[in-house]
């Protein structure tokens, strides 16, 4: 049971450059989220998904989209990279209707 | 979500109880407080919640005042891999994002 991943962990981007981060859960949970971290300060919701095919925008979402095609995978794309999104990435999921939520290792982004 | 407020950090000897405050005086009857703890440089981990009644499980126990305005977080003998940022969070719905404020920096020593 390796609950939450995320891949990749580390990234360096170039300005205008587009990549995607992975999350995976193998809990079956419902609810899954990206948050991101940046320096001293703490996690802010980019977007969530409450169900396979279904995705909302949560507190920062511009410059960044997310898709949820399979209940166990979440992605975030980032179609031009800038350095405002230097950051580290988290993903949750949790069961639906629960504020328990378990979070991957993180993905630690710069984007130069 | 309600308002919390934490101390920005605390000092904890390790062996001693480690005791974390938490204001959330806006709090509604239904809400329930959560804590969670963030050890440097990974994700946020779950810690424990309740809604009015006190809780203890492996990790910590949770004491609610009677009123409900505030929490406190107990980890009864902490140790050196307890240093982390603590976040209290009191979520609007069940479900939803989890607001992580400033929390409080614990810093257990030997």
């Amino acid at each position: 049971n390796a609950g939450v991943t995320q891949t990749p962990k580390f990234r360096v981007l170039k300005t205008g450059q587009s990549m995607t981060l992975l999350c995976a859960q193998d809990m079956n949970h419902e609810y899954m989220y990206w948050y991101r971290q940046d320096p001293g300060m703490g996690l802010r919701l980019i977007h969530y998904s409450v169900g396979e095919g279904t995705t909302a925008k949560g507190e920062v979402p511009d410059g960044y989209n997310v898709s949820r095609l399979k209940k166990q995978n979440f992605l975030l794309g980032l179609e031009s990279a800038a350095p405002s999104q230097t950051s580290v990435y988290f993903c949750a999921s949790s069961p639906p209707s629960d504020n328990e939520q378990f979070f991957g290792p993180g993905t630690r982004l710069t984007v130069l | 979500d309600a308002k919390t407020t934490q101390p920005t950090s605390m000092d904890c000897a390790e062996g001693r109880a480690a005791n974390l405050p938490c204001n959330h005086s806006t709090i509604s009857g239904n809400e329930y407080v959560y804590w969670y703890r963030q050890i440097h440089s990974q994700g946020p981990q779950y810690i424990i919640h309740g809604l009015k009644n006190n809780e203890t499980n492996e990790m910590a126990s949770l004491i609610i005042t009677e009123d409900r305005k505030s929490s406190t977080l107990i980890l009864p003998h902490a140790t050196l891999r307890d240093t982390a940022v603590y976040y209290c969070i009191v979520p609007h719905q069940a479900g939803t994002a989890l607001i992580f404020g400033k929390g409080t920096t614990l810093s257990v020593s030997s």
